[in-house]
């Protein structure tokens, strides 16, 4: 009965590199969500994403950012060239199939940190 | 634009006593409130929620109300325990296409109990 997984649990990257977070849902779930938390903020909603499909993109940034979920495997969320704003936690959600959306299981987070 | 607020950055009680943390929001369209709770290096696990059709909703020792024409909630929780020491947050979420799922939250209450 394995929870929501992600990995790694902690990242470090020096600026200009890729960083890749990875989410494995919980079983039977097909919908992911990220969040973002940075230093003294709260969670904020990055995006949401079905099998194949991403039905929500508005919280990530424009450029530099972009996430999939394919057929077959766990959600990516990929940021390229990072910079030192980029150093947050990053957590990835999800909700089974049925009911309204809200009922969200969090992972532990990525804790990502730019040099 | 903040649309979750949680004013209190910290709480320190007494175990046995009651606990009341609170929370404001600004988007009336807000129409489904929930709180989390959440350890050092672990994610947000969910605590409990509340329907904007209602002004209160009780679980156990945990007690939110809701009180919408001052756009305010308040968790309770009593009889405090050391084990409820966490960092509480306070989301929210408005209905879009039928489902819930972009949850806004505030920046978080750590309450302290001390035995």
């Amino acid at each position: 009965n394995a929870g929501v997984m992600q990995n790694p649990r902690h990242l470090v990257r020096r600026r200009g590199q890729e960083a890749r977070l990875r989410c494995s849902p919980m079983k039977g779930h097909s919908h992911v969500y990220w969040y973002r938390q940075l230093p003294e903020e709260g969670l904020k909603f990055m995006v949401y994403l079905q099998k194949e499909n991403i039905i929500d993109e508005s919280g990530m940034p424009k450029e530099r950012f972009s996430a999939e979920f394919p057929k077959e495997g766990p959600s990516i969320l990929r940021i390229q060239q990072v910079v030192r704003g980029d150093s947050a936690a990053y957590f990835c959600a999800s909700s089974p199939p049925s009911g309204t959306g809200y009922e969200q299981f969090f992972g532990p987070g990525t804790r990502l940190t730019v040099l | 634009d903040q649309q979750v607020k949680q004013n209190s950055p910290s709480l320190s009680v007494q175990e046995g006593r009651i606990s009341i943390l609170n929370c404001d929001y600004t988007n009336s369209m807000f129409d489904y409130f929930l709180w989390y709770k959440k350890y050092p290096a672990e994610g947000p696990t969910f605590l409990i929620s509340i329907s904007s059709i209602k002004d209160k909703n009780e679980d156990g020792r945990f007690t939110v109300f809701l009180n919408k024409s001052a756009k305010h909630l308040s968790l309770h929780i009593v009889p405090s325990q050391p084990g409820d020491s966490a960092v509480y947050f306070c989301a929210a979420s408005e209905n879009s296409g039928g489902s819930n799922y972009k949850l806004t939250f505030g920046k978080g209450t750590l309450l302290t109990v001390n035995p």
